[in-house]
């Protein structure tokens, strides 16, 4: 079993809706939770990152962890077309901010116009 | 500034070849590391290196793999005898721990690495 669990899709979306990805994980160690975006053929980039349970928003997005049920949300409001990428979570037990990070597979969406 | 640089871009290679890819980190990052992404498997860690410190070579799949970093900057990770499962893309970070959003990971654009 993966540490970290993320549905592949692909999750295609009309542009303006909500986008709703989440994460599961197994290691209550886990203290520190990133989500990334991924652009064809690039590098992932970090969007946001938070600590411990709560919700964190800036801008059009919202990162919410549930430490309780192990369980991570992203939410993207008025999706945009340029929002289309992968999306993957990240996590860290260490409490430094180096070190190495445990992504899920990445979820693909796309917005269509 | 200049961001995490990779090379090659792409590589084709015959199973049983040796091959390089190489890492050039955000000057001044202390923190360089590799990940290997496979189709629908996501990022998975392999190496990385801070500063003066051991490696964490934990995430190595098997003593084919091997990485260095030269003078604290550019990184080599060498694949010898290479197999079909390397085939992926190989991404490099690098990170300025103490400085900036923690836990942002810097990534190059990888190298597509492909073994006929």
């Amino acid at each position: 079993q993966k540490e970290v669990e993320q549905d592949p899709g692909p999750l295609s979306v009309p542009e303006g809706a909500i986008v709703s990805l989440n994460c599961t994980y197994s290691n209550s160690a886990f203290q520190y939770f990133m989500w990334y975006r991924q652009y064809s053929r690039k590098g992932p980039e970090l969007l946001m990152y938070t600590y411990s349970s709560g919700n964190k928003e800036d801008g059009r997005f919202t990162a919410q962890v549930d430490k309780s049920s192990k369980y991570i949300s992203l939410f993207i409001r008025d999706s945009q077309p340029s929002d289309s990428a992968t999306y993957l979570c990240a996590m860290s037990e260490t409490t430094d901010s180096w070190g190495k990070l445990q992504f899920g597979a990445g979820t693909q969406v796309v917005v269509t116009p | 500034g200049a961001g995490v640089s990779q090379s090659p871009s792409n590589k084709v290679t015959e199973k049983g070849k040796d091959v390089e890819l190489r890492c050039d980190p955000i000057s001044g990052h202390t923190a360089l590391y590799w990940y290997r992404q496979s189709l629908g498997q996501g990022l998975e860690f392999l190496i990385y290196f801070q500063g003066n410190s051991a490696p964490d070579k934990s995430g190595l799949p098997s003593d084919r793999f091997s990485a260095e970093r030269t003078g604290g900057s550019v990184s080599t990770l060498t694949i010898q005898r290479t197999q079909q499962e390397d085939s992926a893309v190989y991404l490099c970070a690098s990170s300025s721990p103490g400085r900036g959003v923690p836990y942002e990971q810097y990534f190059g654009p990888g190298t597509r690495l492909t073994v006929t």
